[in-house]
C-alpha cells in the first residue's frame, strides 16, 4: 500500500522568511501529486498538483513544488511567507489511473507578523 | 458554482446513537469521495461512489458505517451505533467523470463529529 510521508508537524516562522515543506511518497508506480491547504475555519483547498510534463510546478499564492521521481519527493516551498499563509498543508499522492487520494499527516505552519 | 457543500458542521452525539452526514457534491461531479481525520492522526479514505454505484469501500472501519448516493447526486453517511473513536472530521470531496489521469477533487468542510 502506498504510504506518504511529510516530515515536519508543524513549523513556525516569521513573515518573510522563506518556507519549504517536505513530502515523500512510496509508491513505484506513476503517481499525481497534490498539496492541499486548509485555513483556519476553513475547507481544504487545491494548491498545485502535478501530472506529467515540467516537474516545477506552480501553484496559487506563489507556492511551487518540486518533484523529484528519483527521490519519490514532492516539496513544497514559497521564498516568502506573510502571515496569511497560517494554515495546516496536506500532501497528497493518487495513481494515477487510481481515484482516491492518499494523505500525509499534515503540517501545521503558523507565521508570526 | 456552488462548491462541495457538507451538514452539519458540528455533530455532538453520545455513545451508541446515530448520526447522518450528509455531502452535496458540486453539480455534474460523478465521482463523490469520503474521507476521515481522527485527531492527530492523517486523512484516510473511506470510500468512492461513481454516480450511485460504490466504486471502493475498502477504507470504510466496520460495518457500523453506511454510505448511500441514491440518485447519484448527494450521500449520506450514517453511524449506527456510533462509538467513541468515531470521532473526528469527516470530508466530503468530488471531481468530476473523467476518472484517473488528470482529475483533482474539490473538498467541502468537513463534518467534525464528537462522541461522548
Amino acid at each position: 500500500a502506498q504510504s506518504v510521508s511529510q516530515h515536519n508537524h508543524h513549523v513556525i516562522l516569521s513573515e518573510a522568511a522563506s518556507l519549504e515543506l517536505g513530502c515523500n511518497y512510496s509508491y513505484g508506480g506513476t503517481v499525481n501529486l497534490f498539496w492541499y491547504v486548509q485555513y483556519p475555519g476553513q475547507h481544504l483547498q487545491l494548491l498545485l498538483k502535478y501530472f506529467s510534463g515540467d516537474p516545477l510546478v506552480k501553484g496559487i499564492k506563489g507556492f511551487e513544488a518540486e518533484f523529484i521521481k528519483s527521490k519519490f519527493s514532492f516539496n513544497l516551498r514559497k521564498p516568502s511567507v506573510q502571515w496569511s499563509d497560517t494554515a495546516e498543508y496536506f500532501c497528497a499522492v493518487k495513481k494515477a489511473a487510481g481515484n482516491k487520494l492518499t494523505f500525509g499527516g499534515g503540517t501545521r505552519v503558523l507565521v508570526k507578523p | 458554482e456552488a462548491g462541495v457543500t457538507q451538514f452539519p458542521s458540528h455533530s455532538v452525539i453520545e455513545k451508541g446513537q446515530t448520526v447522518t452526514l450528509r455531502c452535496d457534491p458540486i453539480s455534474g461531479h460523478d465521482n463523490l469521495y469520503w474521507y476521515r481525520r481522527v485527531m492527530g492522526k492523517e486523512i484516510k479514505f473511506l470510500l468512492h461512489f461513481v454516480k450511485e454505484s460504490k466504486q471502493d469501500e475498502s477504507g470504510m472501519p466496520n460495518n457500523r458505517f453506511l454510505a448511500e448516493r441514491t440518485g447519484g447526486t448527494y450521500s449520506t453517511l450514517k453511524v449506527q451505533p456510533a462509538e467513541l473513536e468515531d470521532s473526528g472530521v469527516y470530508f466530503c470531496a468530488s471531481s468530476s467523470r473523467l476518472t484517473g489521469w488528470g482529475t483533482e477533487a474539490f473538498f467541502g468542510q468537513g463534518t467534525r463529529l464528537t462522541v461522548v
